[in-house]
Parts: structure tokens; C-alpha cells; sequence
């Protein structure tokens, strides 16, 4: 079936470092692809999405490509502040249902001051 | 706008018990989908719900149920609690039929309901 793996956490990070969060997916078709994030105490907020092969996703900095032949989602972002830490989690949508998520593990990230 | 509201926020019950979770969606969206977050599983996908039909369900025994009401709204309940039960608990609404569709998944800041 279909899956999602994310590199395992706490990544942990001095502010302004560069930060990468692995993510790979096994799914059948072409699902679309999501960063979720959830900051202490509440629930998911999504990051960004890419719905085709090779797109590229962003929002606040961070920034995701949709990498078919690698069957990858890797998140990244040049410059993290104390504000980013919290729980990342890659997700896809699983086209056989058209509503429901499959999700990783999450990765939690700590920025240090 | 009002986003996904979920209550109550917290919430304790006894093993054996029931309980019954609430979601408002956000106006205007007919899709309600529930999750499942725990420290062991992670994220788990328990139902979804469109125009009150449940389109589809995840892998959880029949002590799991939900409906979804003429005004989008929807609850879940749980029955004969168990330890397990304990997590967060997740609503999220979409205007159309998820991300198939093109429209955007909003979550609720859930349902903390540990089982003692």
C-alpha cells in the first residue's frame, strides 16, 4: 500500500542554518504531495503542496520539489528561526480515496537561538 | 472566517465509557475527514465523511463511528473505552472532495481525549 517515510527527529539546529527534512513515498499513481506542520498544542497547519511530478512547493521560506524518479519530498529552508520549531509531517493523498491523507512519522525540529 | 472548530478541547473518561467528539467545519465545506494522532501510530486516518455519506473508512474496529449532519457538521464516537483510545484527535474540512479535487485540507486544533 501506500506510505510515507520521513527521517527520523529531533533535528536539531542553531538559527539561521541551513535545514533539510527528508521524506520518501511509496504509492501507487501519482499522488499529490503535502507538508504539514503542528506547533506545540495544536493541530496541523499545511505548509505546502505539489500535485505533479517536478513542481515545487513554498510558502514562508520553505520549499519542496516533487522528485517522481526519486519518489521524494524533501523539505528544506536556507534559514531557520526559533519560530520554525515544531513538528513537520510529509504527507500524501491517496487517490484511491479522494479525501484521506497517509502521513510520516513527523520529524520534530528545534531551533536554538 | 471561523476555521475548523472542534470540542470539547479536553477530555478525560473512564475505560468502558463512550464518547462523542464534535466538528464544525469550516462555512461552506461539505467534506469532514477525522484522524487519529497518537505518539505510537502517528497519524491514522479513521473516517471521511461528504453531503452526510461516509465515503470512506480507515483501519479501526467498529467501536469508532461518525455521521455527518445536513449542515456539515459531524461527531465520532467511541465506545467501551479502552487505554489505546488516549490521543489527539483530529477534524479537518475541505470545500469539495479533498485534494483531488484541488481544494485544500483545514485541520482543527483537535480533541485531546485521554482514557483512564
Amino acid at each position: 500500500g501506500n506510505s510515507v517515510t520521513q527521517m527520523e527527529g529531533p533535528v536539531t539546529l542553531s538559527e539561521e542554518a541551513f535545514l533539510t527534512i527528508n521524506c520518501t513515498y511509496t504509492a501507487t499513481g501519482y499522488p499529490s504531495l503535502f507538508w504539514y506542520v503542528q506547533y506545540p498544542g495544536e493541530g496541523l497547519q499545511l505548509l505546502l503542496k505539489a500535485t505533479k511530478a517536478d513542481d515545487k512547493g513554498s510558502n514562508k521560506g520553505f520549499e519542496a520539489t516533487y522528485r517522481k524518479e526519486t519518489t521524494s519530498f524533501h523539505l528544506e529552508k536556507g534559514s531557520v528561526q526559533v519560530s520554525d520549531s515544531a513538528v513537520y509531517f510529509c504527507a500524501l493523498s491517496d487517490r484511491g480515496s479522494s479525501y484521506k491523507l497517509i502521513f510520516g512519522s513527523g520529524t520534530r525540529l528545534l531551533v536554538r537561538p | 472566517k471561523a476555521g475548523v472548530t472542534q470540542t470539547p478541547r479536553y477530555l478525560i473518561k473512564t475505560r468502558g465509557q463512550q464518547v462523542t467528539l464534535s466538528c464544525s467545519p469550516i462555512s461552506g465545506h461539505r467534506s469532514v475527514s477525522w484522524y487519529q494522532q497518537t505518539p505510537g501510530q502517528g497519524l491514522q486516518f479513521l473516517f471521511e465523511y461528504f453531503s452526510e455519506t461516509q465515503r470512506n473508512k480507515g483501519n479501526f474496529p467498529g467501536r469508532f463511528s461518525g455521521r455527518q449532519f445536513s449542515n456539515s457538521r459531524s461527531e465520532m464516537n467511541v465506545s467501551t473505552l479502552e487505554l489505546g483510545d488516549s490521543a489527539l484527535y483530529l477534524c479537518a474540512s475541505s470545500y469539495g472532495q479533498g485534494e483531488l479535487s484541488g481544494n485544500t485540507i483545514y485541520f482543527g486544533e483537535g480533541s485531546w481525549l485521554t482514557v483512564v
